[in-house]
């Protein structure tokens, strides 16, 4: 079966750095892609990896290793508005998408 | 500016009583897709459109209908809502056919309650 595993909750101070992982078994590897979503929103596309290596964007960076099956999303000097869930989610062979529970995170003071 | 938009944004019901989900889009994406996403839980994938050709998920219940009447709108039926029902319901748009990150633009999704 297909399966994508990340920490369930996760908790940081405010103006510090934070690192969530993702390791996934999928039919096949096309992309994935980390995702943001808000308590009762929608989620929000934050990065895409498909070669291995680094994405960086502003304060937030992707990191994709497909021989390990391993990803994980940096986020640097927190805000309180980064408190959401953080999605991880890979497209596999047929070209779906194969999403992870979600790490919620928690910015604290 | 919103790009997929899904109404209502909140639907109570009874239980039993059919509810239909609408989204559109202003993007003219050729796929759209019905999520269903429980609190903590991943979206579940119940059907996808890619362009007029319906793609129903193998374990989405026949409780779960869809229409497509043209590019811009979709609806979701749901014929008789139990308790289980209960949930966020999303809508998503891609172009499908090109190549790269294909990133899908969601709704801001319809909150189903089931009384």
């Amino acid at each position: 079966g297909q399966n994508i595993d990340q920490p369930t909750e996760m908790t940081a101070t405010e103006g510090a750095i934070v690192q969530i992982n993702c390791t996934y078994q999928t039919s096949g590897f096309n992309g994935l892609f980390w995702y943001q979503q808000h308590a009762g929103e929608a989620p929000t596309f934050l990065s895409y990896n498909v070669l291995d290596g680094l994405e960086e964007k502003g304060r937030f960076s992707s990191f994709l290793s497909r021989s390990k099956g391993y990803s994980y999303l940096l986020l640097k000097e927190l805000q309180m508005k980064d408190s959401a869930s953080y999605l991880c989610a890979v497209r596999d062979s047929n070209y779906q998408l194969i999403w992870g529970a979600g790490t919620k995170l928690i910015i604290k003071p | 500016d919103a790009m997929v938009i899904q109404n209502p944004r909140y639907q109570v019901t009874q239980f039993g009583k059919p509810v239909t989900l609408s989204c559109s889009q202003t993007l003219n994406h050729n796929v759209m897709y019905w999520y269903q996403q429980k609190s903590s839980q991943a979206p579940k994938l119940l059907f996808h459109y890619y362009d007029k050709d319906f793609n129903n998920e193998a374990d989405t219940p026949d409780n779960f209908q869809s229409r497509r009447p043209n590019t811009s709108f979709c609806f979701l039926d749901i014929r008789s809502p139990g308790l289980g029902d209960a949930a966020m319901y999303l809508c998503a748009t891609v172009q499908g056919g090109v190549s790269g990150a294909n990133v899908l633009t969601f709704g801001a999704g319809s909150r189903l309650t089931v009384l």
